[in-house]
């Protein structure tokens, strides 16, 4: 099955505690992309991917970090978690690297992350 | 405009009625606009995407159309059912950045039986 997938999909820890969010697709998309979403708002852009090594920030890098080694994986990493992350994330990944967000994207299920 | 805004933030409609929401987003090097249907306890779900001024999109009952020159799209439902009851969000993006998507704070849509 066409999926991409998140783990973990709840995640409680505490401030400072390193952690990653791990994103796989097995489409063979060349975009991938990471998003948070808080109440009210809509889904804002963290990091994106046009193909393997390639990495972009989005409008809320900060206090993130992504690498993309190889084409299927896409990790989230939060060297030093803080409560102001507390939030929804989702991985979306979508075919074409070169067209940029032109192609559909399709979403992950989710990652509800509480930094206490 | 500078931000994608979605109008009106909340709606709440009977079954049957015909509704429609707003996006807009800056014309200005305009890339691509997508539109994404949201249930709660799930992920978002591609609608469309369009990249061409006067594009129009049909998927069922749901239909879009873009406006590129002035920098909106309108989202329009015929008949509405308790199912289509989501939040809809429209993202875009520009030539100048073409990873970069930026998305309103969405629709509300309620659709009473």
């Amino acid at each position: 099955e066409a999926q991409v997938t998140q783990n973990p999909r709840y995640l409680i820890t505490v401030t400072g505690k390193k952690l990653t969010v791990t994103c796989s697709q097995n489409m063979n998309h060349e975009y991938m992309s990471w998003y948070r979403q808080d109440p009210g708002l809509g889904l804002r852009q963290i990091y994106y991917s046009m193909n393997v090594e390639v990495t972009d920030k989005g409008d809320v890098p900060e206090g993130y970090k992504v690498s993309r080694k190889e084409k299927r994986n896409f990790p989230l990493i939060l060297e030093s978690p803080s409560p102001n992350q507390t939030s929804l994330y989702f991985c979306a990944s979508s075919l074409q690297g070169l067209a940029g967000v032109a192609d559909t994207q399709y979403f992950g299920p989710g990652t509800r992350l509480t930094v206490l | 405009i500078l931000n994608v805004e979605q109008s009106p933030q909340s709606l709440h409609v009977q079954e049957g009625d015909s509704t429609n929401f707003t996006c807009s987003f800056p014309s200005s090097n305009f890339y691509a606009l997508h539109w994404y249907r949201w249930e709660t306890a799930k992920s978002p779900e591609a609608l469309f995407v369009m990249t061409l001024n006067g594009d129009e999109k049909k998927k069922g009952r749901i239909s879009a159309t873009l406006n590129t020159k002035e920098g909106y799209s309108y989202l329009y439902i015929k008949g509405s059912q308790p199912e289509d009851s989501a939040t809809y969000l429209c993202a875009s993006g520009t030539w100048t950045n073409a990873g970069k998507s930026t998305f309103g704070d969405g629709t509300t849509l309620t659709v009473k039986p």
